[in-house]
């Protein structure tokens, strides 16, 4: 069984696109979160949702909104694609809000604008 | 302003070559260190947490231990499905703060 599932995998779109991801666990998890992994493999948190509440939002620029249908979904839309929002954007869970638990990754997506 | 600095950035080993990585933070208020590895294409998968200067953790060939500021991962005789991005990250402020990852090549 898939602890953290994304789809879709790849996402090849043009400049000026809305795309959404989407991200569900099944692991009981309160904590769900975004993250962005640039060209360089620098993982770098977005959001963090607790119980469906914002917890963090790393100064991500508001194209890109988060939303927590209930606390095992996560999804991500992003408005008005970039070429700069290539990427790969890996969802994540804990039981805790993060800090001090362990995070559990889903596969990622990589998102191609071009 | 709270870092996280991994060391090297990659590393080539022959199989049964030991040696270590290296993770060094500057965040006050630590609330755990993470080690995670991650193969290409997939997502970071979790190996370790430590939470006090002083504690080990051990995983097959793999031994994590904490200082008060940094942290090793030492490889033991690695064999060539260890090859991997190694990543770092500490708890601080509700979230992970990672490191750039140490990408080891353990050759046959």
């Amino acid at each position: 069984d898939t602890a953290v599932s994304q789809t879709p995998k790849y996402l090849v779109t043009q400049m000026g696109n809305d795309k959404s991801i989407k991200c569900e666990q099944n692991l009981g998890h309160d904590t769900m979160y975004w993250y962005k992994q640039d060209s360089k493999k620098f993982l770098k948190i977005m959001f963090s949702y607790n119980n469906k509440e914002l917890i963090i939002n790393e100064t991500v620029p508001n194209r890109f909104s988060p939303k927590s249908p209930d606390k095992a979904h996560l999804n991500l839309h992003i408005n008005s694609l970039e070429l700069g929002d290539s990427a790969v954007y890996f969802c994540a869970s804990s039981q805790g809000i993060g800090q001090g638990d362990e995070q559990y990754f889903g596969p990622g997506t990589r998102l191609t604008v071009t | 302003e709270d870092q996280v600095t991994q060391s090297p950035e990659a590393l080539r080993l022959q199989e049964g070559e030991s040696s270590s990585l290296n993770c060094s933070y500057t965040v006050s208020g630590l609330r755990g260190l993470f080690w995670y590895r991650q193969d290409p294409g997939k997502g970071p998968e979790f190996l370790f947490t430590l939470y006090s200067a002083g504690e080990e953790k051990e995983k097959e060939r793999l031994k994590a231990t904490l200082t008060k500021k940094e942290s090793f991962l030492h490889i033991t005789a690695p064999k060539p499905e260890d090859s991997a991005t190694y990543l770092c990250a500490v708890g601080h402020t509700g979230k992970l703060i990672f490191g750039q990852g140490t990408t080891l090549q353990v050759k046959p």
